[in-house]
């Protein structure tokens, strides 16, 4: 199986809005709603953002959202803050019960 | 309190096998939907998952590396190993073990372990 598809780079100024895509086939996503999102900052633990597609674990801003449409996955940041700048996966729980991460994108605030 | 910490040699020569430990706390993987997962970043590349043990012992594998990976669990000792045959320098990374549950998503990572493979 291949890496899910991600944008290499997304900017913004502080304030504003990114979006990030995460695009993938029908055997990558099966049939459920397991795609998770992970910020990863160089030399650090990669952080879970997003579970199940567009639910927030406890202390994530809810200025992270997800959501998902066909074999498209995405992750919003809004209100972009300097801590935002970090690189991002998807990651989904496959229709062949494995997992596969997506390419990454890095996100950074002007 | 989650925690897990990776553990295992920081410089492997290719052909050899890498022998890594994940040694958790705060949680059992004797617990149901609980699982332990393995991921890499290779520098300059992006996260790649390599494999996971749940709570009834079903171990899922990637399937690109299926053939060189073997993870086991010792739930009495809160571990997971796992090895890797015939290391190449392009699986030179950092290597995390990471906590899974129902959401089939991983909610707390270790820090990571940096492995060269290099003669």
């Amino acid at each position: 199986q291949s890496a899910l598809t991600q944008p290499p780079s997304a900017s913004g100024s502080p304030g504003q809005s990114v979006t990030i895509s995460c695009t993938g086939t029908s055997s990558d996503f099966g049939d459920y709603n397991f795609v998770s999102w992970y910020q990863h900052h160089p030399g650090k633990a990669p952080k879970l953002m997003i579970h199940e597609v567009s639910k927030r674990p406890s202390g994530v801003p809810d200025r992270f959202s997800g959501s998902k449409s066909g074999n498209t996955a995405s992750l919003t940041v809004s209100g972009l803050q300097a801590e935002d700048e970090a690189d991002y996966y998807c990651s989904s729980y496959t229709g062949s019960n494995n997992y596969v991460f997506g390419t990454g994108t890095k996100v950074t605030v002007l | 309190q989650i925690t897990l910490k990776e553990s295992g040699p920081t410089l492997v020569k290719p052909t050899q096998t890498l022998t890594l430990t994940c040694t958790f706390s705060g949680f059992s993987l004797s617990t149901s939907d609980v699982g332990v997962g393995w991921i890499r970043r290779p520098p300059g590349t992006a996260l790649e998952w390599l494999a996971v043990v749940y709570w009834n012992n079903d171990k899922r594998y990637s399937p690109s590396l299926k053939s060189r990976l073997t993870i086991t669990k010792d739930t009495s000792k809160k571990q997971v190993v796992l090895t890797m045959t015939n290391m190449d320098p392009v699986d030179t990374g950092t290597y995390y073990c990471a906590h899974g549950d129902d959401t089939n998503a991983f909610d707390i990572w270790g820090q990571g372990t940096t492995v060269t493979v290099s003669s």
